[in-house]
């Protein structure tokens, strides 16, 4: 089946930073890629979808300067967190598209101190 | 404003029974049909897709879809401890570049 990586599976920082999160398909590639956030014992909530070679779509409310979003290539796209603070510590998880299917990658728990 | 509504549960079925899971969506237009299971602190992962009217069995998982109604279900039989997790019900349309994932079931099975 097809496989999406993520790197890393856990961070913490500091307030204030910024932490890169890294989503690669791994035998498949994906001209889209989508990012969710999950809080503790909530429901999926996307937040951007990633197109190679184009910019981000943003869903409402989200802040496209605070989280960066950069498909460069069909295998890769990452997920920039600036200027971290507490409130955005929550799993971050990517999937990609291969076909009409969604295939998500393990996330990335981000706890901001 | 397509939607997917699931009953968020908790359902709570004994071990060796059928769990029944149950989803239904707005668009009549969707095209495509998933159900993923997701365990606590884990990401989703795909367990069944179901493209036209009627059932699909995999193993001890059966989905079942309903296009006039709207109404997409997975059956679980032999349920087991491990099989406790969200079932999370997912519809794509648009030539699957649009898709809206329900809020989830949560599924106990008791030993």
């Amino acid at each position: 089946g097809a496989v999406v990586s993520q790197h890393p599976s856990r961070v913490i920082c500091k307030s204030g930073t910024s932490v890169k999160i890294e989503c690669r398909s791994l035998d498949f590639q994906a001209t889209t890629m989508f990012w969710y956030r999950q809080f503790p014992k909530q429901s999926l909530m996307l937040m951007a979808t990633s197109n190679e070679g184009s910019k981000a779509t943003y869903e409402q409310g989200v802040e496209k300067d605070k989280f960066l979003i950069n498909h460069a290539s069909l295998t890769l796209s990452t997920l920039t967190v600036t200027s971290a603070h507490p409130e955005d510590s929550s799993f971050y998880i990517c999937s990609a598209r291969g076909g009409d299917t969604q295939y998500f990658g393990p996330g990335t728990r981000l706890t901001v101190l | 404003q397509k939607e997917v509504e699931q009953n968020s549960g908790p359902l709570s079925v004994p071990e060796g029974a059928i769990a029944s899971l149950n989803c239904t969506y707005s668009d009549r237009g969707s095209q495509s049909f998933f159900w993923y299971r997701q365990y606590s602190g884990k990401s989703p992962e795909l367990i069944m897709s179901i493209y036209s009217n009627g059932d699909k069995e995999d193993g001890r998982f059966t989905a079942q879809l309903n296009k006039a109604s709207q109404y997409v279900s997975l059956l679980i039989r032999d349920s087991q401890p491990s099989d406790s997790a969200t079932y999370l019900c997912a519809v794509t349309w648009g030539g699957g570049f649009k898709t809206i994932f329900g809020a989830g079931t949560r599924l106990f099975v008791k030993a």
